[in-house]
């Protein structure tokens, strides 16, 4: 059972780079989400997607792009990365069928670091 | 969605019930409830959810107020395991939504 993946696992960036982060699922699920997380603090969510060709932002969207390649790729962009942006971020799917409607499936997230 | 409010951090001896307060005043009327928890740096997993009554599983219970504008998350008999961060989020269980997830409550189960 595979779930959602993300990959890289691990990624450390210069200052101005620019990198995609991506993230596959293979439950079928219409729903997909990118959220990061800094040191000790809670799940902020970036962009979603409710389904294939939609995306809409999240609580904190400035300096990133997603693209819903297919209703199985979610990918989320830095176009020019900033040390801010030094978090762990998570990729999510959900949908409304399944056991039980409506649970969110996590990927094991993505470590990044801007130097 | 509604927002949630939860305790910063708790603690509880092992072996006890650990019991988690969630605030959600402004719930719809189709908004579940749901509880998940984050431990270490993994991604958050699933617990249990509800709608207004009260739900148990195997891993926990769920009690939501009448006016569910609450709800309490029971960890029957805590364990060192079940140190970990805990989020309590509102959504349309059946439809796509922001899912914000706050700051959750970290649980500190000591020995």
């Amino acid at each position: 059972n595979a779930g959602v993946t993300q990959t890289p696992k691990f990624q450390v960036l210069k200052t101005g780079q620019s990198m995609t982060l991506q993230c596959a699922q293979d439950m079928n699920h219409n729903s997909m989400y990118w959220y990061r997380q800094d040191p000790g603090m809670g799940l902020r969510l970036i962009y979603y997607s409710a389904s294939e060709g939609t995306t809409d932002k999240g609580e904190v969207p400035n300096g990133y792009n997603v693209s819903r390649l297919n209703k199985r790729e979610f990918s989320l962009r830095l176009e020019s990365a900033a040390p801010s942006q030094t978090s762990v971020y998570f990729c999510a799917s959900s949908d409304k069928t399944g056991a039980p409607s409506g649970t969110i499936y996590f990927g094991e997230g993505s470590w990044l670091t801007v130097v | 969605d509604a927002k949630t409010t939860q305790p910063t951090s708790m603690d509880c001896a092992e072996g006890r019930a650990a019991n988690l307060p969630c605030n959600h005043s402004t719930i719809s009327g189709n908004e579940y409830v749901y509880w998940y928890r984050q431990i270490h740096s993994q991604g958050p997993q699933y617990i249990i959810h509800g709608l207004k009554n009260n739900e148990t599983n195997e891993m926990a219970s769920l009690i939501i107020t009448e006016d569910r504008k609450s709800s309490t998350l029971i960890l029957p008999h805590a364990t060192l395991r079940d140190t970990a961060v805990y989020y309590c989020i509102v959504r349309v269980g059946s439809s796509a939504s922001k899912i914000i997830f706050g700051s959750g409550t970290r649980l500190s189960i000591r020995p």
